[in-house]
């Protein structure tokens, strides 16, 4: 199993919504990431969970907040968004420590801000 | 991240050869990566190179690696039209956690 797999697909909600994103990697992999990633723009990194730790968090608003139940899920729990945080919001995983880059991505879930 | 910096788009005949760019800043980089992207989906690793080599060639794909001058390339050969994607260099430094992308190239193939 080489899938990073992420719910919804598609996703839709208002500005007092409160939702969130998952994903799920079965590959063992013991660091886990978000990122954001604007149409046709390179992915921005938002959060790094290594070894089930929060190890990154690239100053990403309180309105986006991260968890990492145990090494094969990751969550990001959305509350009040704003329109502008519309995107593409991909996971991915990699081996941990020691990290070369070799990034697996999931297919992202498509976020709409109303 | 550290910048690093790609032209934007390439239209190549399918079976020609086609060469995406890319330079980048930080010396210290450890790993280069292309990455692909297919539209409405996630990134894929393509290839990857060591700071220390200067050529790595994985059946179609061929990665030149200029240390000297920060750059980086990806020739595909034989294109087809499923390499119609965009393609993302990216570096990092061993043990970072942290990958800087480049802005990406969008690479169509014209039939």
């Amino acid at each position: 199993d080489t899938e990073v797999t992420q719910t919804p697909k598609h996703l839709v909600m208002g500005m007092t919504n409160k939702k969130s994103l998952k994903c799920e990697q079965h590959m063992g992999h013991r660091a886990m990431y978000w990122y954001k990633q604007k149409a046709k723009k390179p992915p921005e990194l938002m959060f790094v969970y290594s070894y089930e730790k929060l190890s990154i968090n690239e100053s990403v608003p309180s309105r986006f907040s991260p968890e990492c139940p145990n090494s094969s899920l990751l969550n990001l729990h959305l509350h009040a968004l704003q329109p502008e945080d519309s995107a593409l919001y991909l996971c991915a995983s990699s081996q941990g420590r020691p990290n070369t880059g070799e990034l697996f991505f999931g297919e992202g879930s498509r976020l709409t801000v109303l | 991240g550290e910048d690093v910096e790609q032209s934007l788009f390439l239209s190549v005949r399918e079976g020609d050869s086609s060469v995406i760019n890319c330079t980048y800043t930080d010396s210290s980089s450890t790993y280069l990566y292309w990455y692909k992207q297919e539209p409405g989906a996630g990134l894929q690793l393509l290839t990857y190179i060591f700071s220390n080599m200067d050529m790595k060639q994985d059946q179609r794909l061929t990665v030149l690696l200029n240390k000297k001058d920060k750059h980086l390339s990806l020739r595909i050969a034989d294109t087809q039209t499923g390499d119609s994607a965009i393609y993302f260099c990216a570096e990092t430094t061993y043990g970072n956690n942290r990958l800087a992308f480049g802005k990406g190239n969008q690479v169509v193939v014209i039939p």
